[in-house]
């Protein structure tokens, strides 16, 4: 049963343009999302959060809109740049740091 | 200020036996929690530990167990070890583990079985 799905396994991008990354969830005793990106081999490195009382949450480039009634989230990179290729992982919370990851979409940002 | 620190790296095993994995926390954080991550599952949490008690713990076989120590070290062990246990395993330090804070994790120990 999987509780968080993110539903394109990747995503291409031109350079400059935004990014879009989708998250959904099904647990409703979520209370706390996190995008992470990741490299192959390597640790994730946490991007942004939100917290369920929040609607949106930005910081630089990145940003984090929170639809609770729908169960969605969603990550905004604008604009995107090469360097932003990579894995990104969107994770929920709801006790402690027992965090449930959605599969992952993989980003290609091509220059 | 270091990150969290996992060793060793890679590791290589056989089916059956048993590997110890290591974790140290960013300094100062007391919450520390393990995930594992498989092509096919994706990243699992195993479990977090937080003032040397086991405070949550993900659906894992009893094989996976771990500890913390007074210094908010933690190993994670791996007992009669099967195939399907090769994987990525990644541990992930927050001060206290509270619904807010960032959680960090580290560059992970790819480990093989054969």
């Amino acid at each position: 049963d999987q509780q968080v799905k993110q539903n394109s396994p990747s995503l291409s991008v031109q350079e400059g343009r935004i990014s879009i990354l989708n998250c959904d969830y099904t647990n409703s005793m979520f209370d706390y999302f996190l995008w992470y990106k990741k490299y192959p081999a390597e640790g994730p490195t946490f991007l942004i959060s939100i917290s369920s009382i929040k609607d949106k949450n930005e910081d630089g480039r990145f940003t984090v809109f929170l639809n609770k009634s729908a169960k969605h989230l969603s990550l905004h990179i604008v604009p995107s740049q090469p360097g932003d290729s990579a894995v990104y992982f969107c994770a929920a919370r709801r006790a402690g740091n027992m965090l449930t990851f959605g599969g992952g979409t993989r980003l290609m940002v091509k220059p | 200020k270091a990150g969290v620190t996992q060793t060793p790296r890679y590791l290589i095993k056989t089916r059956g036996q048993q590997v110890t994995l290591s974790c140290s926390p960013i300094s100062g954080h007391r919450s520390v929690s393990w995930y594992q991550q498989t092509p096919g599952q994706g990243l699992q949490f195993l479990f977090e530990y937080f003032s040397e008690t086991q405070r949550n713990k993900g659906n894992f076989p009893g094989r996976f167990s771990g500890r913390q120590f007074s210094n908010s070290r933690s190993e994670m062990n791996v007992s009669t070890l099967e195939l399907g246990d090769s994987a990525l395993y990644l541990c992930a330090s927050s001060q206290t583990g509270s619904l807010n804070e960032k959680l960090f994790f580290g560059s992970g120990t790819q480990l093989s079985v054969l």
